[in-house]
């Protein structure tokens, strides 16, 4: 069964970093390319960006708010997918989601990341 | 980025009755290959969204065949036959053509059922 289970979310003041981590399972992650999606509180869902697997090049292409802020990161000897969030605004704060690949499959249940003062 | 609008925002359904749900974008999800990348996910109180409908009308791997998926170019529509009581959440489109990637979803239409 495919599995991803997120963690990491907090409070975290403004300026602040943080990151967030999804564990996979359940299927061949180096293989799999890997989106990470936001849900800010009461409101709809935001792509944040997405990364290829090493084997296609292992890029991120970014959303527009984030880009320049937040990196995607992945360490496929150990199955896991990374967030690293920097400079956070409290624009930011929302429920972190990670899902595989560009058509967002399967989705963890989501960590909280609360950004304020 | 692509404006995805979905219509109506909420809907109220009479259990064993048909539901529609609108979604337009501003620009052709239609790519060069022939695939139109446009999908369709259910958010269900308190839980994650997941996936429905691919490339407008596949259903995924275990939804039921009363959710069914249609449309082209810019618009598309997704019908669930008859509303069960699990069928409630909120709905959401989105797309997956641009580049560089930028997906973007529809602002979501929340079903209830009445």
């Amino acid at each position: 069964e495919v599995q991803l289970v997120e963690s990491g979310g907090g409070l975290v003041k403004p300026g602040g970093s943080l990151r967030l981590s999804c564990a996979a399972s359940g299927f061949t992650f180096n293989n799999a390319w890997m989106s990470w999606v936001r849900q800010a509180p009461g409101k709809g869902l935001e792509w944040v960006g997405r990364i290829k697997s090493k084997t296609d090049g292992g890029t991120a292409d970014y959303a527009a708010p984030v880009k320049g802020r937040f990196t995607i990161l992945r360490d496929d000897s150990k199955n896991t997918l990374y967030l690293q969030m920097n400079s956070l605004k409290t624009e930011d704060t929302a429920v972190y989601y990670c899902s595989t690949g560009s058509m967002l499959l399967v989705w963890g249940q989501g960590t909280l990341v609360t950004v304020s003062s | 980025d692509i404006v995805m609008t979905q219509t109506p925002l909420s809907l109220s359904v009479t259990p064993g009755q048909p539901a529609s749900i609108s979604c337009k974008s501003s620009q052709s999800l239609l790519h060069s290959d022939g695939k139109t990348y446009l999908y369709w996910y259910l958010q269900k109180p308190g839980q994650s969204p997941q996936l429905l409908m691919y490339e407008v009308s596949n259903r995924f791997s275990g939804v039921p065949d009363r959710f069914s998926g249609s449309g082209s170019g810019t618009d598309f529509t997704l019908k669930i036959s008859r509303v069960e009581a699990e069928d409630v959440g909120v709905y959401y489109c989105m797309q997956s053509i641009q580049l560089p990637l930028a997906l973007t979803f529809g602002g979501g239409t929340k079903v209830q059922i009445k």
